[in-house]
């Protein structure tokens, strides 16, 4: 069954570094792994989905990268800003179905 | 963009009711999901729906129904609401394949307390 864990659980950094947020699965066997941001009390948006066949996704400040045989994503936040604060999730796809099985998170503070 | 809408942000029910948590996408999505989000728990998967009329049991489906009976439209009921189905409700919506290319895109999640 496919399990996935994110470190750290949570993050406090001041404004204007660079960080590395962790995700791991079990099953290497995944179509794809997506991250999502998810601000307090609202829904999840969509940053990045990464396909099984590539190694980094990139979206402005957000590179996202992919090693299945390690079982590993990194999201890579470039100079981190107060308005990046939010909790991050990545998720992959349970095997050969459409549904998604999350990580618990990161929450990210970053301070002025 | 895709665009998936729930109908309410905040509910308040109460004990025994039947509650109604709606969920309209349009982009034309064969998939449709339902979530519940709680601390500590993360998101756990209620109920999927891959086509009109077809739907399947995720990890907590006890004490829930969902209906589908047009494509865009995927609805979440309770049948007697409980004080444990205090919960974030997200709802969820890809296309079908389980391919590289799916996506999934979220609505802005609804807060029900129940009473």
């Amino acid at each position: 069954k496919q399990e996935v864990t994110q470190i750290p659980a949570a993050l406090s950094v001041p404004e204007g570094e660079n960080l590395v947020l962790n995700c791991s699965f079990t099953d290497s066997a995944i179509y794809n792994l997506q991250w999502f941001r998810q601000d307090p009390g609202k829904g999840l948006t969509s940053l990045l989905l990464i396909q099984s066949s590539q190694r980094e996704q990139t979206s402005g400040r957000l590179n996202a990268s992919l090693d299945k045989s390690s079982g590993r994503s990194t999201l890579y936040i470039a100079a981190s800003q107060p308005g990046d604060s939010a909790t991050y999730l990545c998720a992959v796809p349970s095997y050969n179905t459409d549904k998604l099985i999350f990580g618990t998170g990161t929450r990210l503070q970053v301070f002025p | 963009d895709v665009k998936v809408t729930q109908s309410s942000r905040y509910l308040v029910k109460r004990t025994g009711e039947k509650v109604f948590l709606e969920c309209v996408q349009d982009m034309d999505h064969e998939n449709m999901f339902w979530y519940r989000q709680d601390p500590g728990l993360g998101l756990r998967l209620i109920y999927f729906s891959y086509d009109v009329k077809m739907k399947e049991k995720g990890d907590i489906p006890e004490g829930y129904s969902v209906s589908r009976e047009k494509k865009e439209r995927f609805s979440l009921i309770l049948e007697s609401a409980s004080t444990n189905q205090t919960s974030m409700y997200l709802c969820a919506s890809s296309l079908i394949g389980a391919q590289m290319y799916t996506e999934a895109f979220f609505g802005q999640g609804t807060r029900l307390t129940v009473v």
